[in-house]
């Protein structure tokens, strides 16, 4: 079955580290989202892409980078992490025909310190 | 500034009555409204989407209602069972079609047996 992972699904680092947290799906959809989810503020996107090649800014991109090599990736970079940005990660993908239907994955819990 | 809101406060209800969740927004003019559940330590799940000239959506026991005049949603599950207890979210999108969605805080209901 068609599917979107993410991993690690934990991870504790530090203040000023370079994080990667990687997002797979097998649905085969142009369309890759990551969102932030905090208490207070719902989820929000951070960056998102139409196809290999292409990444755009969403609303709280600022310390955060993507890249799309392929289909099925979408790797998030922290480049320096920060307190603020502990927080739960959810990488979602979407068809084509339905950008708007998004499969999301089971999320990675990120906690700087 | 664009704005969702939707009831902060749990929703308790007896198993077999409906329940109805409410989505308000203001400063925006969705073309789609979507709604997701959420249960704890999982990524969202994609329930409904209702288009601007739609005023009404159903799928088994769901109906979701839209009203632009108002700026606001509703959301009713028919026949509530412990099962639906989790939380739900309303997700907004503009009339492009980016896919990129603003999420409210969503809403917990928990169904008693």
């Amino acid at each position: 079955d068609a599917e979107i992972t993410q991993s690690p699904r934990h991870k504790i680092t530090e203040t000023g580290r370079q994080v990667t947290l990687a997002c797979h799906q097998t649905w085969n959809h142009n369309n890759m989202f990551w969102y932030r989810q905090d208490l207070g503020h719902g989820l929000r996107l951070i960056h998102y892409s139409y196809g290999v090649q292409d990444t755009n800014k969403g609303e709280v991109s600022d310390g955060y980078s993507v890249s799309r090599s392929n289909t099925e990736d979408l790797p998030l970079t922290l480049e320096s992490a920060a307190s603020s940005q502990t927080s739960v990660y959810f990488c979602a993908s979407a068809p084509g025909t339905s950008v708007h239907e998004q499969y999301f994955g089971p999320g990675t819990r990120l906690t700087v310190t | 500034s664009q704005k969702i809101e939707q009831n902060s406060e749990a929703l308790n209800i007896q198993e077999g009555k409906t329940a109805t969740l409410t989505c308000n927004y203001t400063n925006y003019s969705p073309a789609y409204l979507q709604w997701y559940r959420q249960d704890p330590g999982r990524g969202p799940v994609f329930l409904l989407l209702i288009r601007e000239n739609e005023k009404e959506k159903r799928k088994e026991r769901l109906k979701v209602t839209f009203d632009t005049t108002l700026k606001q949603s509703l959301f009713h599950i028919t026949a509530s069972q412990p099962a639906d207890s989790a939380t739900y979210l309303c997700a907004l999108t503009g009339s492009s079609n980016t896919g990129k969605l603003i999420f409210g805080q969503g809403t917990t209901l928990q169904v008693k047996p």
